[in-house]
């Protein structure tokens, strides 16, 4: 199985506070988080490896983020802005290699702020 | 910050045509992926280049690493209707704990009616 994404669709209010979440392919161990503006390319958030924050996007600190003992993740946004509306990516990768594995991506959440 | 510059912006294709997009950085990346985006999916993996000067080719695709590792290419030869879709480049960075990816901002590929 490939990267799963929950929920597929989402719609909040400004203000609001939103989880996603992500589990990994089986056997990986690293978890990426990105945001896609419509008709922009992904932009990265985050990275998690051992239930730590490894390498962050220029992304302000509402965007925070977890990993569990089982190497799925979420995603948290508080205060919602209409700017924060976009489809939510997360990729995962197997423990680090030098050749350095391509990501392979979930299908994402689509999240409208209203 | 990198920032990764994909051209064309979108283009039509007829069935049959071949198809060139290529990608410049002011950056040097490790790697250079090609994605496919169809409309509410994720980004799925074409091709990965891993050398400088490599050209690989995954079917119908063929991309090539630049020599100086910061510029590629993607031709799709003999396009037939499944083709359209959304082409992003990315440049992949090795940290300490993982990869990171540099995207562009994507080819649109639509079909000519």
């Amino acid at each position: 199985a490939g990267v799963t994404q929950t929920p597929r669709y989402l719609i909040k209010t400004r203000g609001q506070h939103v989880t996603l979440r992500c589990s990994p392919i089986s056997g990986h161990t690293s978890v990426y988080w990105y945001q896609q503006a419509l008709g922009q390319g992904p932009q990265f958030i985050f990275q998690y490896y051992e239930e730590e924050e490894r390498q962050r996007g220029n992304f302000p600190d509402r965007f925070s983020g977890h990993q569990f003992p089982n190497y799925s993740s979420e995603l948290n946004v508080n205060a919602l802005l209409l700017g924060d509306s976009a489809l939510y990516l997360c990729a995962s990768s197997p423990p680090w290699d030098r050749v350095g594995t391509p990501l392979h991506f979930g299908n994402g959440t689509r999240l409208t702020v209203t | 910050g990198q920032q990764l510059n994909q051209s064309p912006q979108s283009m039509f294709i007829q069935e049959g045509e071949d198809v060139s997009m290529n990608c410049t950085s002011s950056s040097i990346f490790n790697t250079w992926l090609w994605y496919k985006q169809d409309p509410g999916e994720g980004p799925v993996l074409l091709i990965a280049l891993y050398k400088a000067g490599e050209l690989t080719s995954n079917g119908r695709l063929t991309a090539q690493f630049g020599i100086t590792r910061k510029d590629s290419f993607l031709n799709i030869s003999a396009s037939i209707p499944s083709d359209v879709g959304i082409y992003f480049c990315a440049g992949q960075l090795r940290g300490e704990y993982g990869n990171k990816l540099v995207f562009g901002a994507g080819t649109i590929l639509r079909v000519k009616s």
